[in-house]
């Protein structure tokens, strides 16, 4: 089982959609939590940090639940622009950051 | 200001060869990252330094894999006896001090080994 489980989608959403994605983790002693964005043949880039709280950024809102050691992240209103793969990303105490496998977005016009 | 640079950014060579791969970080990041990337992957952790000291080279596949910062600056990822399935993108990300959550990644080296 992998570290990090993302579904690989991918999913297909008209634009004006809101689409959600999932990611669980299995090392409970993770400690930071982030998603990334990658455009075809790019370096991915970071998108948000999540918190425990939740936090959002415009149209994009990240969640997190450490008992359950679950993320998620929520885009509203989806753009063209939102075509990409996401990154569900943990961290452990120290630096060594472990990425899932991503999930596959196209929005279409 | 200037991103992480790699270079080559493409590089082709025969299995067994030896091949070095350079990282040039943000100006003044101290923290620095190796990844792999194979098709419909996510980036795979390699290494990381702090300053010039591999803090955690856990992610290194096996011995034919080694990577330095001399300086604490630019940093070499060196693969001795590549393999086809060493075929991928090398990816290296910077983060600075006091913002660590921030990885900025470089364009990446795309390693084929035929």
């Amino acid at each position: 089982r992998k570290e990090v489980e993302q579904d690989p989608g991918p999913f297909n959403v008209p634009e004006g959609a809101t689409v959600a994605f999932n990611c669980t983790y299995s090392n409970s002693a993770s400690q930071s939590f982030f998603w990334y964005r990658q455009d075809c043949r790019k370096e991915p880039k970071l998108l948000m940090s999540v918190y425990s709280s939740g936090n959002e950024d415009g149209r994009f809102t990240a969640q997190l639940n450490r008992a359950s050691q679950y993320i998620s992240l929520l885009i509203r209103d989806s753009k063209l622009s939102d075509s990409a793969t996401y990154l569900c990303v943990v961290r452990r105490g120290g630096f060594k950051t472990i990425f899932g496998a991503g999930t596959r977005l196209f929005v279409k016009a | 200001g200037a991103g992480v640079s790699q270079t080559p950014s493409n590089k082709v060579t025969e299995k067994g060869k030896y091949v070095e791969l350079r990282c040039d970080p943000i100006s003044g990041h101290t923290a620095l990252y190796w990844y792999r990337q194979s098709l419909g992957q996510g980036p795979e952790f390699l290494i990381y330094f702090q300053g010039t000291g591999a803090a955690d080279d856990s992610g290194l596949p096996n011995d034919r894999f080694f990577a330095v910062r001399p300086e604490g600056s630019v940093s070499t990822l060196k693969i001795q006896r590549t393999e086809r399935g060493d075929s991928a993108v090398y990816l290296c990300a910077s983060s600075g001090p006091g913002a660590e959550d921030t990885q900025y990644f470089g364009p990446g080296t795309r390693l084929t080994v035929l």
